[in-house]
């Protein structure tokens, strides 16, 4: 039972390019959304998190935008980087649910 | 230095052994979680506890078993009735928003690559 619905699978970008992830979720009662990183062999890392109250959050290089009437939310990798080819995972609380992962390449 | 632990960092079981994964926080957190990730694959949650003494079952229990004796400790149990249990299995803890009553980010462990010989 897949609650939060994460695409593409996997993405290539080229450097300096922007990386977009896309999520979206069926259960209204979801009031946190955070992503994480994983790199391989490793174990994800909160990268940056989100509540429905506001439309936006930047940290860095990372935005991410929030749809809740759509409910939709998605991670943008701002001038993305070789260094930040890895999974990405969004994910939606309570009842802890994680999208399916989407791997990310940045080709230098 | 706080954080989650788990050991060992690879761990190799013969057909028919049950084995231990150990998972260790220092965070003080209330709820602590074991998920299981196949290669190329997402997180699948496999039990999670939010008190000392008490678990639930996540989407995939059947061949694992926990114990929550200690608010700091969640091991996980492979018994030999899990049939395919090579994965890497990720431990991750979280604290409760009192705001809220839920739990918000969750932190995970280095995890821990168990193969089946």
């Amino acid at each position: 039972q897949q609650q939060v619905k994460q695409s593409p699978q996997s993405l290539i970008v080229q450097k300096g390019g922007i990386s977009i992830i896309n999520c979206a979720y069926e259960n209204t009662a979801f009031d946190y959304f955070p992503w994480y990183q994983q790199f391989p062999g490793k174990g994800p890392a909160l990268l940056i998190a989100i509540r429905p109250d506001v439309s936006e959050k930047k940290e860095g290089r990372f935005t991410i935008s929030f749809n809740k009437s759509a409910k939709q939310f998605s991670l943008h990798i701002m001038d993305s980087q070789p260094g930040d080819s890895a999974t990405y995972f969004c994910a939606a609380t309570p009842d802890v649910r994680f999208g399916a992962g989407t791997r990310l390449t940045v080709k230098p | 230095d706080g954080g989650i632990t788990q050991s060992p960092k690879y761990l190799f079981r013969k057909e028919g052994q049950n084995v231990t994964l150990s998972c260790e926080q220092n965070l003080n957190h209330d709820a602590m979680y074991w998920y299981r990730q196949d290669p190329g694959q997402g997180l699948r949650l496999i039990y999670y506890s939010q008190i000392v003494n008490d678990f639930q079952k996540g989407d995939i229990a059947e061949g694992y078993s926990v114990s929550r004796e200690k608010k700091e400790s969640f091991p996980l149990t492979v018994t030999s009735a899990q049939k395919n249990p090579t994965a890497f299995y990720l431990c991750a803890s979280s604290l409760r928003d009192r705001g809220r009553g839920f739990y918000n980010e969750q932190f995970f462990g280095p995890g821990t690559r168990l193969t089946v010989l």
